[in-house]
């Protein structure tokens, strides 16, 4: 499973975005990207996942660039319950291996 | 979304004991689980996938042995501590594949948090 880096903290203003971004420069052409969310003793919540295009859902939008090296998840307004970790995963949905994620700390 | 329960939610047990958590997929059926284990402030660690019908495949450095997994149906995998002891503390969580394509994805369960005597 090819790998992924991300930013080990971000802060956000409550109501502003949160752009978390993350870089995938070994994906291959048929892994997706996905983006889970934990938070404290709960288990993962799947966010949102795409192959080229971006997406958008009703939890975040996914914007992953031309070549496919490194994504965006944007939060377009941020709550005080979106503090988590957020992971950025890349495979083919079977046998997701997780990174550090990142920590996102939304401020009031 | 698809729905993944777990269960029970936290155990404590005493060392050498065994524990059975149970891992079930409510709303879909699914032919293959996987099985996670996280320490404190760590990332989750893939400990084996399990596949309905046939013998899980462990990951490397995870014993087999210690930690069975069964798959007997569709819709339920089940995770074994077998001679629990304090280092097997640890919150263990399973997750299911549903969909199709690319609307394939996994849904996690809420998570076992094991406490070792």
């Amino acid at each position: 499973d090819a790998k992924t880096t991300q930013p080990p903290s971000m802060d956000c203003a409550e109501g502003r975005a949160a752009n978390l971004p993350c870089n995938h420069s070994t994906i291959s052409g048929n892994e997706y990207v996905y983006w889970y969310r934990q938070i404290h003793s709960q288990g993962p919540q799947y966010i949102i996942h795409g192959l080229k295009n971006n997406e958008t859902n009703e939890m975040a939008s996914l914007i992953i660039t031309e070549d496919r090296k490194s994504s965006t998840l944007i939060l377009p307004h941020a709550t005080l319950r979106d503090t988590a970790v957020y992971y950025c995963i890349v495979g083919n949905g079977n046998k997701l291996v997780f990174g550090a994620g990142t920590i996102l700390r939304v401020k009031s | 979304g698809a729905v993944v329960s777990q269960h029970p939610s936290w155990v404590i047990c005493k060392s050498g004991t065994s524990v059975k958590i149970e891992c079930r997929s409510l709303d879909f059926q699914a032919t293959t689980m996987f099985w996670y284990r996280q320490f404190p402030k760590q990332s989750l660690m893939l400990m084996a996938t399990s596949n309905e019908g046939s013998k899980a495949t462990y990951e490397q450095g995870v014993e087999k042995d210690k930690f069975l997994i069964n798959h007997a149906s569709l819709t339920l995998s089940t995770l074994t501590v077998t001679s629990a002891h304090p280092e097997d503390s640890s919150f263990y969580i399973c997750s299911a594949m549903t969909g199709r394509g690319t609307n394939e994805k996994l849904f996690f369960g809420s998570g076992t948090q094991l406490s070792v005597l």
